[in-house]
């Protein structure tokens, strides 16, 4: 059964870094391509960053330069380091294997 | 970066009602267009891949339609758990974007 649990939540001050795991079971990180989705409160989706199983990655333009995707192979978990974090950075972050399976989501709050 | 329009913004319907989505992109996504349910507190569920392959364990009153800029999603016969707010989604290019969502409300 394909298992994704996002960590690594909280409340954060603008400027701090954070980073979120994503642990996946039932399947390897490496062999599919997997994301990072969130969701600001009360608010659509937005996709933030990817990875690829030849390990390609892309970012959206709002978190270029600040955020990193990674993946673990042997911890079989993804993962995002978020620095320089703002307040517009607020959400949901979910992660996700292809379309179809999604974590829980984790939140984060960056404020003052 | 592609941009998703969804309309209408809400839908107010029945329970038994169809219901018709509709997705227009900015460009042609060819075929690369998902459909998801979103509940309160939920993630995302995917319904609906490459257009009109239903997702595992979707139910068949689920059907996409759609290529190029203009995609629907109909649901042929509404349950009580369908009423949701629903995402479209393209995978053609980078950054991947969602549309706004319809919210889906029982009338």
């Amino acid at each position: 059964e394909v298992q994704l649990v996002e960590s690594g939540g909280g409340l954060i001050q603008p400027g701090g870094s954070l980073r979120l795991s994503c642990a996946a079971s039932g399947f390897s990180v490496s062999d599919n391509y997997m994301s990072w989705v969130r969701q600001a409160p009360g608010k659509g989706l937005e996709w933030v960053s990817i990875i690829y199983s030849n390990g390609r990655t892309y970012y959206k333009d709002s978190v270029k330069g600040r955020f990193t995707i990674s993946r673990d192979n042997s911890k079989n978990t993804l993962y995002l380091q978020m620095n320089s974090l703002r307040v517009a950075d607020t959400a949901v972050y979910y992660c996700a294997r292809d379309q179809e399976y999604w974590g829980q989501g984790t939140l984060v709050t960056v404020s003052s | 970066e592609i941009v998703l329009t969804q309309s209408p913004a809400t839908l107010s319907l029945s329970p038994g009602e169809r219901a018709t989505l509709s997705c227009r992109a900015s460009q042609s996504v060819s075929s690369f267009l998902a459909w998801y349910q979103q509940k309160p507190g939920q993630a995302p569920r995917l319904l609906i891949y490459d257009a009109s392959k239903r997702a595992t364990g979707i139910p068949p009153r689920f059907t996409g339609s759609g290529s190029g800029t203009d995609f629907t999603l109909t649901i042929s016969s509404l349950e009580p758990e369908d009423f949701a707010v629903y995402y479209c989604q393209q995978r053609y290019d980078w950054p991947f974007t969602f549309g706004q969502g319809t919210r889906l409300q029982i009338k």
